[in-house]
């Protein structure tokens, strides 16, 4: 148990819907990272939030965009879904603006149809 | 572009034998290498390395890195079927920062 839950465990949708996937960090860690692993690939980093502002960004489009919350919470939204955006989505938190190792939730699978 | 390349990408074996993984890397910038393993959805962590030529050791498994030659292994001896899980490697580019490049991974199959 890495104490890094993810809600929900799978979700549905259809193309051009939007979505809010969740993610409670494990506490005192002030760092949540996104990544969206596609099926037969490894974790593909989507952003990073520290302190609620964003600190860095991967190679996804604007209709990805996040949150963090006081309590270190955070949320990925992504809007206008497309077929590809199918794929287990896993947030990581750390301590200390991401110097120390992430630890990873269980993940999100969402299903674009 | 930063970029980690895994292989074998699959890999069965029976119970006993030892397994070697390649992980090969090309980054900008070097922090760190770290071993994950992934047998449902999490991955767990397995081994962080910044320095070349320590190994580091848990039970079973280990692993090193190579910064000259941009590379890593992981090494599990005695395999077991309850080792059987995709096993990935990232590198953090970023000082500071751990936002993560994994590579493809590779799919381990231990057969009793």
């Amino acid at each position: 148990e890495t104490g890094v839950t993810q809600s929900p465990t799978h979700l549905i949708k259809t193309r051009g819907q939007q979505v809010t996937l969740r993610c409670s960090s494990q506490s005192g860690h002030n760092t949540v990272s996104w990544y969206q692993q596609a099926l037969g690939q490894g974790p593909q980093f989507i952003f990073q939030y520290y302190r609620e502002e964003e600190n860095g960004r991967g190679n996804f489009p604007p209709r990805f965009s996040g949150l963090q919350f006081p309590n270190y919470s955070s949320e990925l939204n992504v809007n206008a879904l497309e077929l590809d955006d199918s794929a287990l989505y896993l947030c990581a938190s750390t301590s200390s603006g991401g110097t120390d190792t992430q630890y990873f939730g269980p993940g999100t699978r969402l299903t674009v149809l | 572009e930063d970029k980690v390349v895994q292989s074998p990408l699959s890999l069965v074996v029976h119970e006993g034998d030892t397994v070697t993984l390649n992980c090969s890397y090309e980054v900008t910038n070097f922090r760190s290498l770290l071993w994950y393993k992934q047998e449902k959805k999490a991955p767990t962590f397995l081994f962080m390395l910044t320095s070349s030529g320590i190994e580091k050791k848990s039970g079973r498994l280990s692993s090193i890195l190579d910064k000259k030659e941009l590379f890593s292994i992981l090494n599990i001896t005695a395999t077991q079927t309850g080792d059987s899980a995709i096993y990935l490697c990232a590198v953090d580019p970023v000082r500071g920062a751990q936002k993560l490049v994994f590579g493809q991974g590779t799919r381990l199959t231990i057969n009793p």
